[in-house]
């Protein structure tokens, strides 16, 4: 267990309305990572951090925005949900101070925009 | 980029059978990791293995590097096995997580 919670588990939101998922760890692991996972797309990389304050785009972060002002909480800023959003959300962490280390995710929180 | 092709796409089971799921990968590689999605949807860590031979319990798993592919081998198969197995890997010349291509998983059902 990497020690990571993701919150919430289940959110529905209207179109157009911002939304924040937030991810936490209790390790105290430096690279942090956001995915969603669509049929059909398999999981894709949003967004990634490799420190406080430090964050990168991933393949797929229009509409995105992240922010790490703590090691331990990674968020995930939608600043205007749209239905293309809708998806399953996994943070993910490189179990070690390395950024090649084995990857574990949180339990995803299930987006719907309606 | 990178190609991962998993095989095979679909695998049915019965309990106590053994299976092996292959992972290609179209260029070399310096991260290779395996996954377990459950039917609950939890996505599971089972190996990181850019090279050579690890096991852990029921599960083993192999990557020749040098002929570009990884195997996972299921033993005396139980019914909580069952679930999606992906295999995500990082190119020599991609570097990092950051890059982590994932295939498209094989879907395991293994009955009573």
């Amino acid at each position: 267990d990497a020690g990571i919670t993701q919150s919430p588990r289940h959110k529905v939101t209207e179109t157009g309305t911002p939304v924040t998922l937030r991810c936490h760890q209790t390790e105290n692991h430096r690279y942090m990572y956001w995915y969603r996972q669509d049929p059909g797309h398999g999981l894709r990389l949003i967004h990634y951090s490799y420190g406080v304050k430090d964050t990168d785009k991933g393949e797929v972060s229009d509409g995105y925005s992240v922010s790490r002002s703590k090691t331990e909480d990674f968020l995930l800023t939608l600043e205007s949900a749209t239905s293309s959003q809708t998806s399953v959300y996994f943070c993910a962490i490189s179990v070690g101070q390395i950024v090649n280390s084995p990857l574990h995710f949180g339990n995803g929180t299930r987006l719907t925009v309606t | 980029g990178i190609q991962v092709e998993q095989s095979p796409p679909d695998l049915i089971l019965q309990e106590g059978a053994n299976s092996t799921l292959r992972c290609n990968f179209s260029d070399s590689v310096n991260n290779l990791q395996w996954f377990h999605q459950n039917p609950w949807g939890q996505l599971i860590n089972l190996f990181y293995i850019p090279s050579g031979t690890k096991q852990n319990g029921r599960l083993s798993a192999t990557t020749v590097a040098t002929e570009r592919y990884s195997l996972l081998y299921i033993s005396s198969s139980q019914t909580t096995d069952s679930g999606v197995y992906f295999c995500a890997v990082v190119p020599n010349s991609g570097g990092s997580n950051y890059k982590l291509t994932f295939g498209k998983g094989t879907l395991l059902t293994v009955n009573p």
